[in-house]
């Protein structure tokens, strides 16, 4: 069974639109954490956001934002107001049992 | 405070040939784990090291692959007779002693390629 699953190889949005990237996780490990990195075309790790599994309230970091639902095991981000910028691969991640796994990533493509 | 650093960031190697990827963690970080990326794919997990001991090497090829994390120096993914399916980008990450609530940090990554 996939630890990770990003079900959303492809997404376009217009300049300054929200979207939505989609992540589900499945674990046993009671303690975890939830990642989101972004991978431009040069290639390297970018770090977005991050999520603990005892955490209260949904992770935010400038225009990201993690919408945590536990009981659903997701772990969805949240782009406010794209940029051009922002065109890229975009990975899930789920920390448990001391290792980072990834999910295949979503590819960002914002359009002007 | 240096990020992870990687080096060399692009290697090219022959079959059959050695290749010695290097990987130092951040200041303070007793953690190392290799991914590999093969192109147009996700990261995939190789190796979890700390200091002199190899946790979980679970996702690591059982020949010509081993990784080590020495006391001293930087942590080494070491890659014998390589064949052209082992082209592909090799990231570094590191982390703090707490584990799991708090991000990896990662290197640029070494772009491996065999010719």
């Amino acid at each position: 069974a996939q630890k990770i699953t990003q079900t959303q190889p492809g997404m376009f949005v217009q300049e300054k639109e929200a979207v939505t990237l989609d992540c589900t996780y499945d674990t046993s490990d009671p303690s975890y954490g939830l990642f989101w990195y972004k991978q431009p075309s040069s290639g390297e790790m970018i770090f977005l956001i991050y999520q603990g599994s005892y955490d209260q309230q949904n992770a935010t970091e400038g225009r990201y934002s993690l919408n945590f639902q536990k009981a659903r095991k997701s772990a969805n981000l949240v782009i406010s107001a794209s940029q051009l910028g922002d065109s890229a691969m975009y990975f899930c991640a789920l920390f448990d049992f001391q290792k980072l796994v990834f999910g295949t990533g979503t590819r960002l493509l914002v359009s002007p | 405070n240096a990020g992870v650093m990687q080096n060399p960031r692009h290697l090219v190697r022959r079959r059959g040939q050695e290749a010695r990827l290097r990987c130092s963690p951040m200041k303070g970080h007793s953690h190392v784990y290799w991914y590999r990326q093969l192109p147009e794919e996700g990261l995939k997990f190789m190796v979890y090291l700390q200091k002199e001991n190899i946790i979980d090497e679970s996702g690591m090829p059982k020949e010509r692959f081993s990784a080590e994390f020495p006391k001293e120096g930087p942590s080494i993914l070491r890659i014998q007779q390589v064949v052209r399916g082992d082209s592909a980008a090799y990231f570094c990450a590191s982390s703090p002693e707490r584990t799991g609530d708090t991000e990896a940090f990662f290197g640029q990554g070494t772009r491996l390629t065999v010719v």
